[in-house]
């Protein structure tokens, strides 16, 4: 079992849909989760960052943390074809390393 | 604020070779983390610096080592390479290792290695 684990995808959504990216993590102890965000050929941009449990908004972006469960969503409203991207999720572990899951692809069509 | 500047962008080597890269984080960050990201196994932590000191190293063979220098800039090298060794190498800068809570990753555009 992977350390953080993510559907590989890709994901379709239509446009001005809700997409819903989910990511799983091993570690109880963890405490930081980020999502990045991969274009096709460029590198990994910080999104969102999420500490506690519960949610989290900034503007379109959603975190969602349930520590319990011991999962990380992410959730895009009005989602744009501009956010066709590959999703990272990232577990910052107590020795301060950042696991990362595979990523979702995300296609948002027209 | 200038980004994270990686060179070389792209590279072809032939096995056994070794190869240097290069990376300057952005100005005031002190901490340095190098991955290895190929299509089947996604990003893969090679190690972390900070303040010339390896924090962290994950779990790749001694033929990967890096260093940083006083000026923070870091260098990753790979010894005798492998055809597996074919990947995007990126250098992320951030302004502490994991102490407090944000501290995000700076990425580079990452430096593309061809092992043949």
């Amino acid at each position: 079992q992977k350390e953080v684990e993510q559907n590989s995808g890709p994901l379709s959504v239509p446009e001005g849909a809700i997409a819903s990216l989910n990511c799983t993590y091993s570690d109880r102890v963890s405490q930081s989760f980020f999502w990045y965000r991969q274009y096709s050929g460029k590198s990994p941009e910080l999104i969102m960052s999420i500490y506690s449990n519960g949610d989290k908004e900034d503007g379109r972006f959603t975190a969602q943390l349930n520590k319990a469960s011991q999962y990380v969503s992410l959730l895009i409203r009005d989602s744009q074809p501009s956010d066709s991207a590959t999703y990272l999720c990232a577990v910052k572990r107590s020795n301060y390393q950042l696991i990362w899951g595979a990523g979702t692809k995300l296609i948002i069509k027209p | 604020k200038a980004g994270v500047t990686q060179t070389p962008r792209y590279l072809i080597k032939t096995r056994g070779q070794q190869v240097t890269l290069s990376c300057s984080p952005i100005s005031g960050h002190r901490s340095v983390s190098w991955y290895q990201q190929t299509p089947g196994q996604g990003l893969q932590f090679l190690f972390e610096y900070f303040s010339e000191t390896q924090r962290n190293k994950g779990n790749f063979p001694g033929r990967f080592s890096g260093r940083q220098f006083s000026n923070s800039r870091s260098e990753m090298n790979v010894s005798t390479l492998e055809l597996g060794d074919s990947a995007l190498y990126l250098c992320a800068s951030s302004s502490a290792p994991g102490q407090g809570m944000e501290s995000p990753l700076h990425f580079g555009n990452g430096t593309r290695l061809t092992v043949t």
